[in-house]
């Protein structure tokens, strides 16, 4: 079984439309994470829920928004796309997010096209 | 804020041979730092992770080290094998409630056969 589990692997959108990427995890844990790598491979964290509240909101402009329907579940929607979402998209998650011996476990990424 | 450097960002070796990678970053007061793996087309997978008050942690060929007075870690791979080929990334958490991680570039790594 897929410990974090994103769909879609591949999303090719036009400018300006809505689309949204989803993330599950069966370990448990209750923190997740949207992490973005851009076309330079610089991994950077987008977000952060702890228990389905919103923990971290880097500097992302307000057209992201994640959603956690519950605790193990963490989507990201976004609207209005512009060229610069191009990116690959990653969810994590975390035992607790607080601990020092805990480990991140990463989806396998969305790659978003924007056309 | 903290910056995480990794050199060299790319490192091609021959089968069998041991080798570092280098990561360095400018603020010490870090929770535990790790290591990850990403293959193309994939996500990253956890290779080894050292807590603040630790100084190296062992899985396998790999070893990983920690100085934070100097703002170092190293992972050092033994006898590598073409499957070793990746990108190797480095990471820090920060600590302070579910907090992110952040990571630097990364070293894309190549075993020749």
């Amino acid at each position: 079984d897929t410990a974090v589990s994103q769909t879609p692997k591949y999303l090719v959108t036009q400018m300006g439309n809505d689309k949204s990427i989803k993330c599950e995890q069966n370990l448990g844990h209750d923190t997740m994470y949207w992490y973005k790598q851009d076309s330079k491979k610089f991994l950077k964290i987008m977000f952060s829920y702890n228990n389905k509240e919103l923990i971290i909101n880097e500097t992302v402009p307000n057209r992201f928004s994640p959603k956690s329907p519950d605790k193990a579940h963490l989507n990201l929607h976004i609207n209005s796309l512009e060229l610069g979402d191009s990116a690959v998209y990653f969810c994590a998650s975390s035992q607790y997010g607080t601990a020092a011996n805990e480990k991140l476990f990463f989806g396998s990424g969305t790659q978003l096209s924007v056309l | 804020k903290q910056e995480v450097t990794q050199i060299p960002a790319a490192l091609s070796v021959p089968e069998g041979e041991n080798l570092v990678l280098n990561c360095s970053f400018t603020d010490s007061a870090i929770y535990n730092l790790q290591w990850f793996r990403q293959d193309p087309g994939k996500g990253l997978t956890s290779l080894l992770l050292i807590q603040s008050s630790q100084r190296e942690q062992t899985s396998g060929r790999l070893n990983a080290s920690l100085d934070k007075s100097s703002g170092r870690s190293t992972l050092y791979i033994a006898a590598s094998q073409p499957g070793d080929s990746a990108t190797y990334l480095c990471a820090l958490h920060r600590g302070g409630g579910a907090d992110g991680l952040t990571f630097g570039k990364g070293t894309h790594l190549i075993i020749q056969p």
